[in-house]
């Protein structure tokens, strides 16, 4: 158990609809990322929040969207859903006593199946 | 954009005996991380490796980090079937703490 925790850890929808993918990190971890896993794409860093602010993007769609709230846990919100985003969701933290180390921790992850 | 190979994607080996998996990258870093991830399941950290020369090893694994060759290694001595499961590295840039991954190796130990 990485301590970072995610919900829900299934969900189905359909297409053209939105979800919201929850994630709270490690206690004290001021960075939260968000990894997309498919098939296809493999792993994909999607964005990184640092103390609330956002810090870096990666390939993540226009249709998708985070935010780290005050408690430090962080959204993910998916909107006008397509087939082809149904992946696995990984969110991980890291220490931030050591920013150069950048061990990242990782949750058990939200699978989103859509249909 | 970073990118990052690995080698071989699958890997199936007998027990007892050794084998080294592949993992370069394309542009400058000296940060570069192993994770072992079972059907599933998330990912589990098995090395930090922070600069060149680095070399760390956890009972059966050994991983080194040549920064010079852009290169790492994840070596397997005398496997045993616990350790099947999906090998992944990932590089964080020196302009940023993001991970690239590497596309992953599935190792399976036959007995």
């Amino acid at each position: 158990d990485s301590g970072v925790t995610q919900t829900p850890k299934h969900l189905i929808t359909a297409t053209g609809q939105r979800v919201t993918l929850r994630c709270s990190p490690r206690s004290g971890d001021l960075s939260v990322y968000w990894y997309q896993q498919s098939l296809d794409q493999g792993l994909q860093f999607l964005i990184q929040y640092y103390n609330g602010e956002e810090r870096a993007k990666g390939n993540i769609l226009e249709r998708f969207s985070a935010q780290q709230f005050p408690d430090l846990h962080s959204e993910l919100n998916l909107s006008s859903l397509e087939l082809g985003d149904s992946a696995l969701y990984f969110c991980a933290s890291s220490p931030s006593r050591d920013p150069r180390t950048n061990e990242q921790f990782f949750g058990p992850g939200t699978r989103l199946t859509v249909l | 954009e970073l990118k990052v190979e690995q080698n071989p994607l699958f890997l199936s080996m007998q027990e007892g005996k050794n084998y080294t998996i592949y993992c370069n990258y394309s542009t400058t870093s000296d940060r570069l991380y192993w994770y072992r991830q079972d059907p599933g399941k998330s990912l589990e950290s098995l090395f930090v490796l922070l600069s060149n020369g680095a070399v760390k090893q956890e009972g059966r694994l050994m991983a080194s980090l040549d920064t010079k060759a852009r290169l790492s290694t994840l070596h397997i001595t005398a496997a045993v079937h616990d350790l099947s499961a999906t090998y992944f590295c990932a590089v964080a840039p020196n302009t940023g703490n993001q991970f690239y991954f590497g596309t992953g190796t599935s190792l399976t130990v036959i007995p």
